[in-house]
Protein backbone atom coordinates (compact mmCIF):
# COMPACT_ATOMS: atom_id res chain seq x y z
CA UNK A 1 0.00 0.00 0.00
CA UNK A 2 1.51 3.09 -1.17
CA UNK A 3 1.66 5.85 1.58
CA UNK A 4 1.33 9.44 0.20
CA UNK A 5 4.25 10.70 -2.36
CA UNK A 6 5.27 14.15 -3.34
CA UNK A 7 7.35 15.40 -6.61
CA UNK A 8 9.52 16.52 -7.22
CA UNK A 9 12.15 16.08 -3.77
CA UNK A 10 14.25 18.96 -4.66
CA UNK A 11 13.56 22.19 -6.49
CA UNK A 12 15.70 25.13 -7.10
CA UNK A 13 14.11 28.69 -8.42
CA UNK A 14 14.93 31.69 -9.01
CA UNK A 15 12.64 35.02 -7.19
CA UNK A 16 9.91 36.07 -9.07
CA UNK A 17 9.01 32.82 -10.85
CA UNK A 18 6.60 29.92 -10.44
CA UNK A 19 6.50 26.50 -9.13
CA UNK A 20 4.15 23.47 -8.74
CA UNK A 21 3.93 20.93 -6.65
CA UNK A 22 2.51 17.68 -6.69
CA UNK A 23 0.78 15.16 -4.22
CA UNK A 24 -0.81 11.96 -4.17
CA UNK A 25 -2.52 11.23 -1.13
CA UNK A 26 -2.57 7.44 0.95
CA UNK A 27 -4.67 4.88 -0.93
CA UNK A 28 -8.40 5.39 0.80
CA UNK A 29 -7.38 8.99 1.59
CA UNK A 30 -10.03 11.53 0.03
CA UNK A 31 -8.70 14.81 1.82
CA UNK A 32 -4.88 16.51 1.67
CA UNK A 33 -3.33 19.21 3.29
CA UNK A 34 -0.06 21.33 2.67
CA UNK A 35 2.24 22.79 5.20
CA UNK A 36 5.13 24.96 5.24
CA UNK A 37 8.07 23.77 7.13
CA UNK A 38 11.24 26.32 7.72
CA UNK A 39 14.27 25.47 8.88
CA UNK A 40 14.15 24.62 12.33
CA UNK A 41 11.14 24.96 12.93
CA UNK A 42 7.10 23.57 12.67
CA UNK A 43 5.40 22.83 10.15
CA UNK A 44 2.82 25.57 9.62
CA UNK A 45 -0.66 24.94 7.88
CA UNK A 46 -1.31 26.13 3.97
CA UNK A 47 -4.99 25.05 3.28
CA UNK A 48 -6.80 21.53 3.18
CA UNK A 49 -8.85 20.44 0.21
CA UNK A 50 -11.84 18.12 0.83
CA UNK A 51 -13.95 17.50 -2.03
CA UNK A 52 -12.11 19.56 -4.67
CA UNK A 53 -12.40 22.67 -2.88
CA UNK A 54 -10.27 24.51 -0.40
CA UNK A 55 -12.17 23.69 3.00
CA UNK A 56 -9.80 25.91 5.40
CA UNK A 57 -6.64 27.87 4.88
CA UNK A 58 -4.16 29.07 6.85
CA UNK A 59 -2.29 32.83 7.33
CA UNK A 60 -0.44 32.32 4.27
CA UNK A 61 -1.12 35.33 0.81
CA UNK A 62 -2.82 34.51 -2.31
CA UNK A 63 0.31 33.75 -4.08
CA UNK A 64 -0.30 30.19 -1.94
CA UNK A 65 -2.73 28.35 -4.11
CA UNK A 66 -4.06 24.87 -4.54
CA UNK A 67 -5.98 22.80 -6.54
CA UNK A 68 -7.48 18.86 -6.09
CA UNK A 69 -8.19 17.07 -8.57
CA UNK A 70 -11.17 13.91 -9.02
CA UNK A 71 -8.61 11.08 -7.74
CA UNK A 72 -7.86 13.03 -4.90
CA UNK A 73 -4.74 13.80 -6.06
CA UNK A 74 -3.55 17.71 -4.96
CA UNK A 75 -1.06 20.46 -6.35
CA UNK A 76 0.22 23.84 -4.39
CA UNK A 77 0.83 26.59 -6.36
CA UNK A 78 3.18 29.39 -5.40
CA UNK A 79 3.09 32.57 -7.80
CA UNK A 80 6.03 35.41 -7.17
CA UNK A 81 8.82 33.07 -5.21
CA UNK A 82 10.02 34.95 -2.67
CA UNK A 83 13.57 34.24 -0.83
CA UNK A 84 11.70 33.64 2.13
CA UNK A 85 9.58 31.14 0.50
CA UNK A 86 12.53 28.52 0.72
CA UNK A 87 11.60 25.74 3.11
CA UNK A 88 10.08 21.98 3.05
CA UNK A 89 6.69 21.30 1.44
CA UNK A 90 4.71 19.01 3.29
CA UNK A 91 1.67 16.93 1.45
CA UNK A 92 -0.69 15.33 4.19
CA UNK A 93 -3.34 13.35 3.61
CA UNK A 94 -6.28 12.13 5.92
CA UNK A 95 -9.74 10.63 5.37
CA UNK A 96 -13.33 12.48 5.95
CA UNK A 97 -14.40 9.82 7.74
CA UNK A 98 -17.04 10.07 10.74
CA UNK A 99 -14.77 11.55 13.15
CA UNK A 100 -13.57 15.24 12.53
CA UNK A 101 -9.85 14.40 14.54
CA UNK A 102 -8.25 12.07 12.01
CA UNK A 103 -4.90 11.03 11.48
CA UNK A 104 -2.60 13.15 8.76
CA UNK A 105 -0.63 11.05 7.20
CA UNK A 106 2.64 12.97 5.65
CA UNK A 107 4.37 12.96 2.65
CA UNK A 108 8.22 12.89 2.40
CA UNK A 109 8.08 16.73 1.23
CA UNK A 110 9.68 18.91 -1.72
CA UNK A 111 12.33 20.93 -0.38
CA UNK A 112 12.00 24.22 -2.51
CA UNK A 113 14.89 26.59 -2.79
CA UNK A 114 14.78 30.22 -3.66
CA UNK A 115 17.86 32.26 -4.77
CA UNK B 1 -6.41 30.46 18.31
CA UNK B 2 -4.46 27.11 19.16
CA UNK B 3 -1.12 27.11 19.96
CA UNK B 4 1.48 24.51 21.23
CA UNK B 5 4.66 25.06 23.65
CA UNK B 6 7.52 22.44 23.49
CA UNK B 7 10.56 22.41 25.72
CA UNK B 8 13.19 23.64 23.53
CA UNK B 9 16.13 21.40 22.63
CA UNK B 10 18.59 20.23 21.78
CA UNK B 11 18.28 17.13 24.16
CA UNK B 12 21.22 14.69 24.45
CA UNK B 13 20.79 11.39 26.59
CA UNK B 14 22.66 8.69 26.83
CA UNK B 15 21.32 5.02 25.48
CA UNK B 16 19.14 3.42 28.00
CA UNK B 17 18.22 6.90 29.77
CA UNK B 18 14.48 8.14 30.37
CA UNK B 19 12.79 10.66 28.05
CA UNK B 20 10.63 13.22 28.73
CA UNK B 21 9.84 16.24 26.34
CA UNK B 22 7.11 18.48 27.84
CA UNK B 23 4.07 19.93 25.57
CA UNK B 24 1.64 22.19 26.49
CA UNK B 25 -1.30 23.38 24.60
CA UNK B 26 -4.08 26.06 24.19
CA UNK B 27 -7.05 25.39 22.69
CA UNK B 28 -11.04 25.72 22.82
CA UNK B 29 -13.16 23.11 23.07
CA UNK B 30 -11.83 19.60 22.98
CA UNK B 31 -8.72 18.79 20.48
CA UNK B 32 -7.10 15.83 20.14
CA UNK B 33 -3.29 15.62 20.37
CA UNK B 34 -0.55 14.05 18.76
CA UNK B 35 3.23 13.56 18.49
CA UNK B 36 5.31 13.52 15.34
CA UNK B 37 8.72 12.46 15.10
CA UNK B 38 11.06 13.68 11.96
CA UNK B 39 13.94 11.30 11.33
CA UNK B 40 16.86 13.24 9.37
CA UNK B 41 15.83 14.30 5.18
CA UNK B 42 12.22 12.74 6.12
CA UNK B 43 9.01 13.30 6.46
CA UNK B 44 7.08 13.63 9.58
CA UNK B 45 5.78 10.26 11.14
CA UNK B 46 2.87 9.77 13.30
CA UNK B 47 4.40 8.38 17.10
CA UNK B 48 1.04 8.48 18.80
CA UNK B 49 -2.01 10.16 19.40
CA UNK B 50 -4.98 10.46 22.17
CA UNK B 51 -8.15 11.85 21.13
CA UNK B 52 -10.16 12.72 24.67
CA UNK B 53 -8.61 13.77 28.12
CA UNK B 54 -6.81 10.73 30.36
CA UNK B 55 -6.33 8.76 26.83
CA UNK B 56 -2.81 7.38 27.01
CA UNK B 57 -1.35 7.08 23.74
CA UNK B 58 1.36 4.36 22.95
CA UNK B 59 3.91 3.19 20.39
CA UNK B 60 7.39 1.90 19.97
CA UNK B 61 8.09 2.44 23.52
CA UNK B 62 6.45 6.02 24.13
CA UNK B 63 3.75 6.98 26.18
CA UNK B 64 1.91 10.16 26.33
CA UNK B 65 -1.48 11.30 28.61
CA UNK B 66 -3.82 13.40 27.80
CA UNK B 67 -3.80 15.96 30.73
CA UNK B 68 -6.33 18.17 30.12
CA UNK B 69 -6.58 19.85 34.02
CA UNK B 70 -3.09 20.80 32.97
CA UNK B 71 -3.23 21.08 29.49
CA UNK B 72 -0.60 18.82 28.77
CA UNK B 73 0.93 15.80 26.69
CA UNK B 74 4.46 14.72 27.65
CA UNK B 75 6.21 12.17 25.88
CA UNK B 76 7.82 9.76 28.14
CA UNK B 77 9.80 6.66 27.01
CA UNK B 78 11.83 4.78 29.93
CA UNK B 79 15.30 3.63 27.94
CA UNK B 80 16.14 5.60 24.48
CA UNK B 81 18.07 3.82 22.13
CA UNK B 82 20.46 5.48 19.48
CA UNK B 83 17.52 4.91 16.39
CA UNK B 84 15.66 7.07 18.68
CA UNK B 85 17.57 10.25 17.04
CA UNK B 86 14.70 12.71 15.51
CA UNK B 87 12.98 15.88 16.14
CA UNK B 88 10.08 15.47 18.03
CA UNK B 89 6.71 17.47 17.07
CA UNK B 90 4.25 17.75 19.52
CA UNK B 91 0.45 18.54 17.67
CA UNK B 92 -3.23 19.22 18.16
CA UNK B 93 -5.81 19.36 15.95
CA UNK B 94 -9.73 19.77 15.80
CA UNK B 95 -12.32 21.10 18.63
CA UNK B 96 -15.96 20.71 19.09
CA UNK B 97 -16.79 23.58 16.85
CA UNK B 98 -15.69 20.88 14.09
CA UNK B 99 -14.14 23.61 11.92
CA UNK B 100 -10.88 23.23 12.65
CA UNK B 101 -9.17 20.53 10.47
CA UNK B 102 -5.50 21.88 10.72
CA UNK B 103 -2.58 20.56 12.60
CA UNK B 104 -0.73 23.27 14.78
CA UNK B 105 2.30 22.45 15.96
CA UNK B 106 4.74 23.17 18.56
CA UNK B 107 8.94 24.69 17.38
CA UNK B 108 10.38 20.66 17.65
CA UNK B 109 12.36 19.66 20.22
CA UNK B 110 15.76 17.74 18.81
CA UNK B 111 16.73 14.80 20.34
CA UNK B 112 20.18 13.42 20.40
CA UNK B 113 20.72 9.51 21.87
CA UNK B 114 24.67 8.79 22.06
CA UNK B 115 26.20 5.19 22.45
Amino acid sequence: DAGVTQSPTHLIKTRGQQVTLRCSPKSGHDTVSWYQQALGQGPQFIFQYYEEEERQRGNFPDRFSGHQFPNYSSELNVNALLLGDSALYLCASSFNGLYLNYEQYFGPGTRLTVT
Amino acid sequence: GNSVTQMEGPVTLSEEAFLTINCTYTATGYPSLFWYVQYPGEGLQLLLKATKADDKGSNKGFEATYRKETTSFHLEKGSVQVSDSAVYFCALSGDSGGSNYKLTFGKGTLLTVNP
